[in-house]
């Protein structure tokens, strides 16, 4: 089952911030975060792994939220190479660890 | 350490062509992966290995095969290719599997391929 990302693009002015969504049906074990530039591989950002925690990286932060089966990954004070498109990957019961992941949001960072 | 290494960078086959995408990986993991993305749909995985001699099939596996004989590498062949094989393929690797914080995929550059 695909994770739905919302919203699917956003377009931003430096130092604003950003909010953007992964929704699962599943009961998850794990959420990833990855980070993908125009013609370049993804590249990971953060795991949140089932428990509800909140991890940070510098000014990208995320949180995961069991009872909603819901990961939101917060990007404040954006720079411009924030921009590309960000992927959440999901792991749940029934998955055989493999993750399954969304199909992407576009944030662009305009000077 | 070059991480995970993809050959070739970019390829134009012919319907019914066959060909072998490689991959490498020099981090010692025992986890391996292929994935397809497609513009707007994501990564989708299409066979998956937790170590040498062992694979299982992804998502979308149809029209490919894979063959894990060591750790290191995790070729994908393509056999009979067709237009909906059209598609930008990652190999990715991990170090361990499952809700682990050591189980982040590491990428290669991709493989353009375009067939015709």
């Amino acid at each position: 089952q695909q994770p739905v990302q919302s919203p699917q693009a956003v377009i931003l002015r430096e130092g604003e911030d950003a909010v953007i969504n992964c929704s699962s049906s599943k009961a998850l074990y794990s959420v990833h975060w990855y980070r993908q530039k125009h013609g370049e591989a993804p590249v990971f950002l953060m795991i949140l792994l089932k428990g509800g925690e909140q991890k940070g990286h510098e000014k990208i932060s995320a949180s995961f939220n069991e009872k909603k089966q819901q990961s939101s990954l917060y990007l404040t004070a954006s720079q411009l190479s924030y921009s590309g498109t960000y992927f959440c990957g999901t792991e749940w019961a029934g998955s055989n660890y493999k993750l399954t992941f969304g199909k992407g949001t576009l944030l662009t960072v305009n000077p | 350490n070059a991480g995970v290494t993809q050959t070739p960078k970019f390829r134009i086959l012919k319907i019914g062509q066959s060909m072998t995408l490689q991959c490498t990986q020099d981090m010692n993991h025992n986890y391996m992966y292929w994935y397809r993305q497609d513009p707007g749909m994501g990564l989708k995985l299409i066979y998956y290995s937790v170590g040498a001699g062992i694979t299982d099939k992804g998502e979308v596996p149809n029209g490919y095969n894979v063959s894990r004989s060591t750790t290191e590498d995790f070729p994908l062949r393509l056999e009979l290719a067709a237009p909906s094989q059209t598609s930008v393929y990652f190999c990715a690797s991990s170090y361990s599997i499952g809700a682990s914080s050591y189980n982040e995929q590491f990428f290669g550059p991709g493989t353009r391929l375009t067939v015709l």
